[in-house]
């Protein structure tokens, strides 16, 4: 069974700022896990995933998100926050083996504001 | 790239009408999901398909079913619509994997609104 907490639903921030949505996960297999964000009127979109090797991982427009096995967290940052980063963020995770293999557990999502 | 074109963006129907949504994906890929997504919910599986005619269900399949009789097309079906299937339902494609999932993406639809009236 696998799981995926989002803490924040809404996350407010000023252009230029710190962006940090986060997202704790429960897996009984070592995880793979995945940060995806949605536009206004779109699908989702691929922003990076975490699978084996570099607990770093860095995706598109700047963001990155670092694998905590410890604290069974992966959580989204960006340094500095630009008007076009204003989306819906979804975290989720899958287990690497067994029949978790083509299923994706995804998180409520975290709605990102960027205030000028 | 690869494309996954939903047949509808809205759809408007009546309680108690079959109701069919249609994804297509230009990517020979073999697995099809569809989910629905609601406010405050989040994302939740409703079926998924790993090869033609194959099915599973995922964490909420009641009232839904599918077909999958080609590669590249995966429906949705809804034997009789209830007002509490409005939602916004995405269909995605990924290419298959095994354990280790270093390349996988799912490719997500732009979304068919539904809503049950």
């Amino acid at each position: 069974a696998q799981s995926v907490t989002q803490l924040g639903s809404h996350v407010s921030v000023s252009e230029g700022a710190l962006v940090l949505l986060r997202c704790n996960y429960s897996s009984s297999v070592p995880p793979y896990l995945f940060w995806y964000v949605q536009y206004p009127n779109q699908g989702l979109q691929l922003l990076l995933k975490y699978t084996t090797g570099a607990t770093l991982v860095k995706g598109i427009n700047g963001f990155e998100a670092e694998f905590k096995k410890s604290e069974t967290s992966f959580h989204l940052t960006k340094p500095s926050a630009h008007m076009s980063d204003a989306a819906e963020y979804f975290c989720a995770v899958r287990g690497n083996s067994g029949g978790s293999n083509y299923k994706l557990t995804f998180g409520k999502g975290t709605l990102l504001t960027v205030n000028p | 790239d690869v494309k996954v074109t939903q047949s509808s963006r809205y759809l408007v129907k009546r309680t108690g009408e079959k109701v069919f949504l249609e994804c297509v994906q230009d990517m020979d890929h073999e697995n099809m999901f569809w989910y629905r997504q609601d406010p405050g919910l989040g994302l939740r599986l409703i079926y998924f398909s790993y090869d033609v005619k194959m099915k599973e269900k995922g964490d909420i399949p009641e009232g839904y079913s599918v077909s999958r009789e080609k590669k590249e097309r995966f429906s949705l079906i809804l034997e009789s619509a209830s007002t509490n299937q409005t939602s916004m339902y995405l269909c995605a494609s990924s290419k298959i994997t095994g354990a280790f999932a270093t390349n996988e993406k799912l490719f997500f639809g732009s979304g068919t609104q539904l809503s049950v009236l």
